[in-house]
């Protein structure tokens, strides 16, 4: 069955140090992985899909299949990063996304 | 452009009791997910409707039904409340059923007591 694993529930960086949100998965196939983030008294929203490849807001992430890892880097954590992420898997021909539980990241001053 | 909006924002019902939540997705969007969101949890697939027909439903029971409209808005309807129905019920609307981005509504609360 599929399944996404964030192992942290919280995490607490101070500002400008790097910051790294683990994300694991299980599934056989080929996976579509995302990052979806919520700031305060904000709405769930996409930050970034594993196949775009792109940096947002400073974040990456690579999917490394040989680990079933997704990760979400950025090389110097700012205080407006503070915010819920969630990591999302798609499978193949499936229309809904599996998210992960959650890690709750906090950046001090 | 106008966001996905959900109402209620906060309901409370008793155990046995029937609830309707409503969605209006964004505009161009033409299909409309709902996802059950618990306390401490990620959001839950429930299922999603395109062409005002079910596309996709996952681990919940028939209690849990849906619609969707011509204009593309939503209803989730809940028969026979529990307590473990309690939690935020999410709706997100996107381009085509396939779509890995949703854009969510900030969702509504049910509270069954």
């Amino acid at each position: 069955a599929q399944r996404v694993t964030q192992p942290e529930k919280l995490l607490s960086v101070f500002k400008g140090a790097p910051v790294e949100l683990k994300c694991n998965y299980s599934y056989s196939g080929s996976p579509e992985l995302f990052w979806y983030v919520q700031y305060s008294r904000q709405r769930l929203q996409l930050l970034l899909r594993h196949i775009s490849r792109e940096s947002i807001k400073g974040f990456t992430a690579d999917l490394n299949k040989g680990e079933t890892s997704f990760h979400l880097k950025k090389p110097f954590a700012q205080e407006e990063d503070s915010a819920m992420y969630y990591c999302a898997l798609r499978v193949s021909g499936a229309n809904n996304l599996f998210f992960g539980t959650g890690t709750r990241l906090t950046v001090i001053p | 452009e106008t966001g996905v909006t959900q109402s209620p924002t906060h309901l409370i019902k008793t155990r046995g009791q029937q609830v309707t939540l409503r969605c209006s997705s964004q505009s161009g969007h033409n299909t409309v997910s709902w996802y059950q969101q618990a306390l401490g949890q990620g959001p839950q697939f429930i299922f999603q409707y395109y062409r005002e027909e079910e596309n996709g439903r996952g681990n919940f029971p028939p209690r849990f039904s849906g619609l969707q409209f011509p204009n593309y808005s939503s209803e989730l309807n809940v028969n026979a409340l529990e307590l473990d129905d309690s939690a935020l019920y999410l709706c997100a609307s996107s381009l085509g059923p396939g779509a890995g981005e949703l854009f969510f509504g900030e969702g509504s609360r049910l509270t069954v007591l």
